[in-house]
């Protein structure tokens, strides 16, 4: 069984720029969620997708895009880059409704 | 609020058990859980308990849950230095998404 896996691992951005960070689900999970992490906090929900459509999301501006792709696979996309923007942002999937999600390593964003 | 709150640090020696605490935010949620962080590393999950249990045992791991209080806590017997990471407890709420709400994480140093 394959778990989650994310990139690019690390990744350098400067203020202004676009960004597309992709997660490849697990074997036969459907729905996918990305977290922000920032340094020091605890991760926070930014959006849930499930049937490639968009289900639910957190307190994240619109420059906080998704996908979400037949094969369940996902990108996270963030345009107009801000300093705050700096952060780990993981990955998680799981079958729609199931207890556990299972979280990819991460993909460390520094936005200079 | 949204805000789950834990301690930001616990100090153990070696061998001794460890008990970090969290107050969660909504008596309706319907999972909590315990993950553990590393140094770089995204989350790895330790335990869950659905919401009409007040206890769960895996191994080393103890989780007490307190609905009245929204109280939970997670103990870990003979504590080593392995063990050393940041925890992070998580709610799930009822709804239509799997988003959790994590906690600031406390962060666990076992000496010798």
């Amino acid at each position: 069984e394959t778990g989650v896996t994310q990139s690019p691992t690390h990744l350098i951005k400067t203020r202004g720029q676009q960004v597309t960070l992709r997660c490849s689900s697990q074997s036969g999970h459907n729905t996918v969620s990305w977290y922000q992490q920032a340094l020091g906090q605890g991760p926070q929900f930014i959006f849930q997708y499930y049937r490639e459509e968009e289900n639910g999301r957190g307190n994240f501006p619109p420059r906080f895009s998704g996908l979400q792709f037949p094969n369940y696979s996902s990108e996270l996309n963030v345009n107009a880059l801000e300093l705050d923007d700096s952060a780990l942002y993981l990955c998680a999937s799981s079958k729609t409704s199931a207890p556990v999600a299972a979280f990819g390593p991460g993909t460390r964003l520094t936005v200079l | 609020g949204e805000d789950v709150e834990q301690s930001l640090f616990l100090s153990v020696r070696e061998g001794d058990s460890s008990v970090i605490n969290c107050t969660y935010t909504d008596s309706s949620s319907t999972y909590l859980y315990w993950y553990k962080q590393e140094p770089g590393a995204g989350l790895q999950l330790l335990t869950y308990i659905f919401s009409n249990m007040d206890m769960k045992q895996d191994q080393r791991l103890t989780v007490l849950l307190n609905k009245k209080d929204k109280h939970l806590s997670l103990r870990i017997a003979d504590t080593q230095t392995g063990d050393s990471a940041i925890y992070f407890c998580a709610e799930r709420r009822p709804g239509n998404t799997d988003k959790l709400i994590f906690g600031t994480g406390t962060r666990l140093q076992v000496f010798p």
